[in-house]
């Protein structure tokens, strides 16, 4: 199934703080992540992604982590700053197509 | 640029009148996929194209959606009869198509407005 929904919540983090943004998928067949951030009035811009053989990556300022267990993704990111401000999205692909499936998305508004 | 490019920006409509949106993917990409995001929501998937395959046409919502790819490279999607409902952004987004991979580079997106 698939695990795209309608409702868009919202994280509000002080400006300097860490953001931890939370994504569950539905498909255990999937097999590739990917996070993607989407400023105001602009397409969704890749961030980091992840393989299933993996249970953290990091960039910069970013870390992603996978629990294939319990089919959870989450997105840190490091001393938030304001343009971080924006809406995140998950994107699951499984290893039998090329169909990418996304989150609901979560917004992250940075509190000077 | 070298981006994936989509036209118009902004299109504004009556209700019942038939539009044309249009994505020029990064050159080189052999998967195309149209998303449709309303406002303040997420992404719904509506249409995917790899190479010469056929697309996968799973989310176009009815049989007023339509899209095409001439040449594997432009894709044109049309909405028919359009309604209040299908105001959204469209976006378009292209990658190297990949199995098993495949950062997808998004558009900035048609803003649709059906009056």
């Amino acid at each position: 199934g698939e695990s795209v929904g309608l409702h868009l919540p919202t994280l509000s983090v002080q400006e300097g703080d860490n953001s931890i943004i939370n994504c569950a998928y539905s498909n255990s067949a999937s097999d590739y992540f990917i996070w993607y951030k989407q400023e105001s009035g602009k397409g969704p811009q890749f961030i980091i992604d992840i393989r299933s053989n993996m249970d953290k990556r990091q960039g910069q300022r970013v870390t992603v982590l996978l629990n294939k267990t319990v089919k959870h993704l989450s997105l840190q990111i490091a001393a938030t700053q304001p343009g971080d401000s924006a809406v995140y999205f998950c994107a699951e692909i499984d290893n039998y197509g090329q169909n990418f499936v996304f989150g609901p998305g979560t917004r992250l508004s940075v509190l000077p | 640029g070298a981006g994936v490019s989509q036209s118009p920006s902004n299109k504004v409509t009556e209700k019942g009148k038939d539009v044309e949106l249009r994505c020029d993917p990064i050159s080189g990409h052999t998967a195309l996929y149209w998303y449709r995001q309303s406002l303040g929501q997420g992404l719904e998937f509506l249409i995917y194209f790899q190479g010469n395959s056929a697309p996968d046409k799973s989310g176009l919502p009815s049989d007023r959606f339509s899209a095409e790819r001439t040449g594997g490279s432009v894709s044109t999607l049309t909405i028919q009869r359009t309604q209040q409902e299908d105001s959204a952004v469209y976006l378009c987004a292209s990658s190297l198509g990949t199995s098993g991979t495949g950062e997808l580079f998004f558009g900035e997106g048609s803003r649709l407005t059906v009056l």
